[in-house]
């Protein structure tokens, strides 16, 4: 079956760091363009980040320079490295496959997500 | 507030039909970049259910339907039933901001 499962999330002072991990199974993370998509708590979904196949990635401006994607082999599971953590930064993350071929950009594989919690 | 904008709610009695509206601008669905809508129940991850404007995923029932013009894009869903009650997000990608971005949702109530 094809899925992805999200860890490494928990409790962090603001201003702390952590890193989310996002493990695949029926598919090659480095095969594929791989997105970070959060939800705050009661709110609508926020796209993150996203590394294509190719290596390129983007960030979302309220994480940019302080988020980091990435996928280092055809082994490895999808990180995001996030520093310098803000108590804005308190949402649910889903890592999330785009989906093969065309379109994408549509995200076809979501996980269950991990929860990140920033305190002040 | 999100570059695409969606009502916050919508309702429809069993068995009729709701259309959800997603709006746009020339720099996201008017530059001609696809739609893609998103299912999502209460605790629990988003589900692809339209990609390409009008494409259905293996799996997603054919009373789910999309459709682009311009700038808007619309998700409509006929026949109605109770397991249709769930947040509805639209999505695409926006050239300026050189980001894919997702409308606010829109909560589909089924009386």
């Amino acid at each position: 079956e094809v899925q992805v499962e999200e860890s490494g999330g928990g409790v962090v002072q603001s201003g702390g760091s952590l890193r989310l991990s996002c493990a695949a199974s029926g598919f090659t993370i480095a095969s594929s363009h791989m997105t970070w998509v959060r939800q705050a708590p009661g709110k609508g979904l926020e796209w993150v980040s996203i590394v294509y196949t190719g290596g390129k990635t983007y960030y979302a401006d309220s994480v940019k320079g302080r988020f980091t994607i990435s996928a280092d082999n055809s082994k490895s599971p999808l990180y995001l490295q996030m520093n310098s953590l803000r108590v804005e930064d308190t949402a649910v993350y889903y890592c999330a496959r785009g989906r093969p071929g065309d379109y994408y950009d549509a995200f076809d594989i979501w996980g269950r997500g991990t929860m990140v919690t920033v305190s002040s | 507030q999100s570059v695409l904008t969606q009502s916050p709610s919508v309702s429809g009695a069993p068995g009729q039909s709701v259309t959800i509206s997603c709006t746009g601008s020339s720099s996201n669905m008017g530059a001609g970049f696809d739609v893609h809508w998103y299912q999502q129940f209460p605790g629990t991850a988003p589900k692809l259910l339209i990609y390409g404007n009008h494409h259905r995923p293996s799996g997603v029932p054919d009373r789910f339907s999309g459709s682009k013009a311009g700038t808007s894009a619309s998700l409509a869903i006929s026949g109605l039933q109770a397991e249709d009650e769930a947040d509805y997000y639209c999505q695409s990608y926006d050239i300026s901001l050189r980001a894919s971005v997702f409308g606010g949702g829109t909560k589909l109530t089924v009386l």
